[in-house]
């Protein structure tokens, strides 16, 4: 079965720093999907970035990037110029195909002004 | 496009009362979720339909019932309501999406449930 671990539960940077939150997986498949989702005290769960295997670039949304290591199963997600804004929780999640998602524990996120 | 719509946003029962959680999708998605999150902690899967017309246990369906009554909808029902089934409940749907080539899951605004 695939797990997701998120090994940081809460984090806490100045606004305008960079921050990374760590992200590693267990699966033997080659084609899968992972998703950065962010959870801010409103609940609403929103998607920040996706990445899918087969592919060899790092995914980019404007101030969110990740670092997609396939062989180390590791997905770690860095926040550029950081705003307050990007306080919340970050959940870090895995599926295959069609399949089920599978979360990470999630990483609460802290952005001090 | 409303994405994933969830009723009601709040609700208060007592315990042993029954009520029925509604959630609906637009995005013609095959795929529909149901996940309970309490303070503090991530999301575990209640029950889950991969299609219309089937459904299966996720982590922590004792104390649920869901019905996927048509592709759009997919209700969850507590028969018998516990103090352990406080939380925020969320609704999901998932397809692939064309334009990006990848599948999306999408979450709906979630209904915070209090069992007294």
């Amino acid at each position: 079965a695939q797990t997701v671990t998120q090994s940081q539960p809460e984090m806490s940077v100045q606004e305008a720093e960079t921050v990374t939150l760590s992200c590693t997986y267990d699966t033997s498949e080659n084609n899968y999907y992972l998703f950065w989702y962010k959870q801010p005290p409103s609940r609403q769960m929103i998607l920040v970035i996706r990445q899918e295997a087969y592919k060899q670039q790092n995914a980019t949304e404007n101030r969110f990037s990740v670092n997609f290591q396939k062989a180390a199963k590791s997905f770690s997600l860095k926040i550029s110029d950081s705003q307050l804004g990007d306080t919340a929780m970050y959940f870090c999640a895995f599926v295959r195909g069609a399949q089920k998602l599978v979360f990470g524990q999630g990483t609460r996120l802290t952005i001090n002004p | 496009n409303a994405g994933v719509t969830q009723t009601p946003k709040f609700q208060v029962l007592k315990t042993g009362q029954s009520m029925t959680l509604q959630c609906a999708q637009d995005m013609n998605h095959n795929s529909m979720y149901w996940y309970r999150q309490d303070p503090g902690m991530g999301l575990r899967l209640i029950y889950y339909s991969a299609s219309e017309g089937t459904t299966d246990k996720g982590e922590v369906p004792n104390g649920y019932n869901v019905s996927r009554l048509n592709k759009r909808e997919f209700s969850l029902r507590l028969e018998s309501a516990a103090p352990s089934q406080t939380s925020v409940y969320f609704c999901a749907s998932r397809g692939r999406d064309e334009r990006e080539n990848s599948y999306e899951q999408y979450f709906g605004p979630g209904t915070r449930l209090t069992v007294t």
